[in-house]
């Protein structure tokens, strides 16, 4: 089975600042992979799919990239609705595991 | 517009049963691979399982720690996806959300609480 490991396990940032989350894959995935936001008691939203392709109604300031094992998702001027959990999910093959989440807070 | 609704969560007892529903609307069901994912309390996201469309084969697929106990099964001529859970274990406990194969789409959620 596939293991993705997420860093930071939490940040704390301020409003406008920039930031990125990494996502590490145990074997080599392509590029199949997902990115999510979650907000409490919320059902995941999907951010990125196909590790640089923006999902329909999301905010151009989201961004992915990366390829193989190592991928990125990049916040570039964070706003005070970001501030949530997020999630990588490979879809590489099954079974299709998730990283273990960051928590980005208001510093 | 696409609404996934589940239905049947509730309170379980260790080895005990539940079938968990997942109604949809808004897109044609019977294209899509659907998914199970769970969320402990306060944990993170866990994939369950997923079921490919009939014209895929209609195939499964499980994780590890659920494999053996729960069964992913469809109903195309009523637009929904369901969750056989058996053998139910505290560690079951969790939200259960259904959503669309690529992630696009996912209901609101089902709680499980599996306790004595």
């Amino acid at each position: 089975d596939i293991q993705m490991t997420q860093s930071p396990s939490s940040l704390s940032a301020y409003v406008g600042d920039r930031v990125t989350i990494t996502c590490r894959a145990s074997q080599t995935i392509s590029t199949y992979l997902n990115w999510y936001q979650q907000k409490a008691g919320k059902a995941p939203r999907l951010l990125i799919y196909a590790a640089s392709s923006l999902q329909s109604g999301v905010p151009s300031r989201f961004s992915g990239s990366g390829s193989g094992t190592d991928f990125t998702l990049t916040i570039s001027s964070l706003q005070p609705e970001d501030f949530a959990t997020y999630y990588c999910q490979q879809t590489y093959s099954p079974p299709r595991s998730f990283g273990q989440g960051t928590k980005l807070e208001i510093k | 517009e696409v609404h996934l609704v589940e239905s049947g969560g509730g309170l379980a007892k260790p080895g005990g049963s539940l079938r968990l529903s997942c109604a949809a609307s808004g897109f044609t069901f019977s294209d899509a691979w659907m998914s199970w994912v769970r969320q402990a309390p306060g944990k993170g996201l866990e994939w369950v399982g997923r079921i490919k469309r009939k014209s895929d084969g209609g195939t499964t697929d499980y994780a590890a720690p659920v494999k053996g106990r729960f069964t992913v099964s469809r109903d195309d001529s009523k637009n929904t996806l369901y969750l056989q859970m058996k053998s139910l274990k505290i560690e079951d406990t969790a939200v259960y959300y259904c959503s669309t194969n690529i992630g696009d789409y996912w209901g609101q959620g089902t709680l499980v609480t599996v306790s004595s």
